[in-house]
């Protein structure tokens, strides 16, 4: 039982890129969260997925898209990174409904030169 | 945006003592009330779950909870060298979202 996974955990990208930040979790959760932190910023939501084949926008959405593929997966894109987009990024889950806990997978750190 | 306080700190307390984090959250509505620590570099990492009014233990851990107050706090006694993380209280906002406190920095002294 992995839990939620985060692929890649480091990358480089140059102004312009583009790349997808894949997570995925094996707890039968319906609901998926992608964040990021900024030292003395805490955790910014970007996106959620509420439940599979729905997401919505959180407070920092500018640009990215995610898709949630299925239960299990949900991915996040930047289009063209830039220089701001520099952060650890951060998965989590929660079974939904009632319950708010979530769990968070180790995180991607992104470098945009 | 609804909003949850913290003092960032650093809060730097003596090894066996008690340590005390605090966290303050605007929503009147909000029901369920998290802790979660986050060592440096890693994820964080879900500790204390709190719904009701009053204190809640576990362990070496207590989460306190006035609603009337929009108040959060959490002990953690007989403090260890590794309790020195990041906590970061959560509160919820609806719609299957939490809002995060920026953390309060604690430093366990041997």
């Amino acid at each position: 039982n992995a839990g939620v996974t985060q692929t890649p955990k480091f990358q480089v990208l140059k102004t312009g890129q583009s790349m997808t930040l894949q997570c995925a979790q094996d707890m039968n959760h319906n609901s998926m969260y992608w964040y990021r932190q900024d030292p003395g910023m805490g955790l910014r939501l970007i996106y959620y997925s509420a439940s599979e084949g729905t997401t919505d926008k959180g407070e920092v959405p500018n640009g990215y898209n995610v898709s949630r593929l299925n239960k299990r997966e949900f991915s996040l894109r930047l289009e063209s990174a830039a220089p701001s987009q520099t952060s650890v990024y951060f998965c989590a889950s929660s079974s939904g409904g009632r319950a708010y806990e979530q769990y968070f997978g180790p995180g991607t750190r992104l470098t945009v030169t | 945006q609804k909003e949850v306080e913290q003092n960032s700190g650093p809060l730097s307390v003596p090894e066996g003592a008690i340590a005390s984090l605090n966290c303050t959250y605007s929503d009147r509505g909000s029901q369920s009330f998290f802790w979660y620590r986050q060592y440096s570099g890693k994820s964080p990492e879900l500790i204390m779950s709190i719904y009701s009014n009053g204190d809640k233990e576990d362990g070496r851990f207590t989460a306190q909870l006035n609603k009337a107050s929009q108040y959060v706090s959490l002990l953690i006694r007989d403090s260890q060298p590794s309790d020195s993380a990041t906590y970061l209280c959560a509160v919820d906002q609806g719609a299957q979202k939490l809002v995060f406190g920026q953390g309060t920095r604690l430093t366990i002294n041997p």
